[in-house]
């Protein structure tokens, strides 16, 4: 069965720190894969996503993804973590039908 | 510009009331979502157009009724809903089914 599973359900980190949140995936064939961010009472804004080729992929926002096909993984990493970036982030994979994790919610401290 | 704009922002409706969500979007994408979420929670997919032809239906209930006028118009309409219906209503597009969608704001709905 296709899923996506993000197992933190809250990350704290300092304003500032590094920033890693972590995606695993189960599918069938050579997956789509998103992230999405979605502050409070918004709309899901694409970060970045990765389709064939470079497994490091480029998002906005001075986010970047890696893709492990070994490991089945898709985790999203920041290297300096602003208050902004507070928000709801989704993993996602598929294509017509987007298959998404239940989310991870970071919170930035000062 | 990758922009889906949705109207209205907010809406408060009876559970005997009629009224309808819209979406819109001039990317001359070809396919069109509506999604529903509840809070701390991901959008979970209801219907899917694609060249203006529902293509998927998630067993969606029939107070939720889709429609799509036109390749840049998406709209849903809302029948004697429940307040277990209560939630953001998300719309989104991706120029074929299968590529990347792109979401709007949503519609923050609530049933009373």
């Amino acid at each position: 069965a296709q899923s996506v599973t993000q197992p933190d359900i809250h990350i704290t980190v300092s304003e500032g720190a590094s920033l890693e949140l972590r995606c695993n995936y189960s599918y069938g064939a050579t997956p789509y894969l998103f992230w999405y961010v979605q502050s409070p009472g918004q709309g899901l804004q694409l970060l970045l996503k990765y389709f064939s080729g470079d497994t490091l992929v480029q998002g906005i926002k001075g986010f970047e993804a890696e893709f492990k096909r070994s490991q089945s993984s898709f985790n999203l990493r920041k290297p300096s973590v602003h208050w902004s970036d507070a928000a709801e982030y989704f993993c996602a994979v598929g294509g017509g039908k987007l298959i998404f994790g239940q989310g991870t919610e970071l919170s930035v401290k000062p | 510009d990758t922009e889906v704009t949705q109207t209205p922002k907010h809406l408060v409706m009876g559970m005997t009331n009629k009224k309808s969500l819209k979406c819109e979007q001039h990317m001359g994408h070809r396919a069109m979502y509506w999604y529903k979420q509840k809070a701390k929670k991901p959008p979970e997919l209801m219907f899917v157009y694609s060249y203006e032809k529902l293509s998927i239906n998630e067993s969606v209930p029939s107070r939720f009724s889709p429609e799509c006028p036109n390749s840049s118009l998406l709209n849903l309409h809302l029948h004697a809903l429940q307040p277990e219906d209560s939630a953001l209503y998300l719309c989104a597009s991706s120029q074929t089914r299968g590529e990347t969608q792109y979401f709007g704001p949503g519609t923050r709905l609530l049933v009373l």
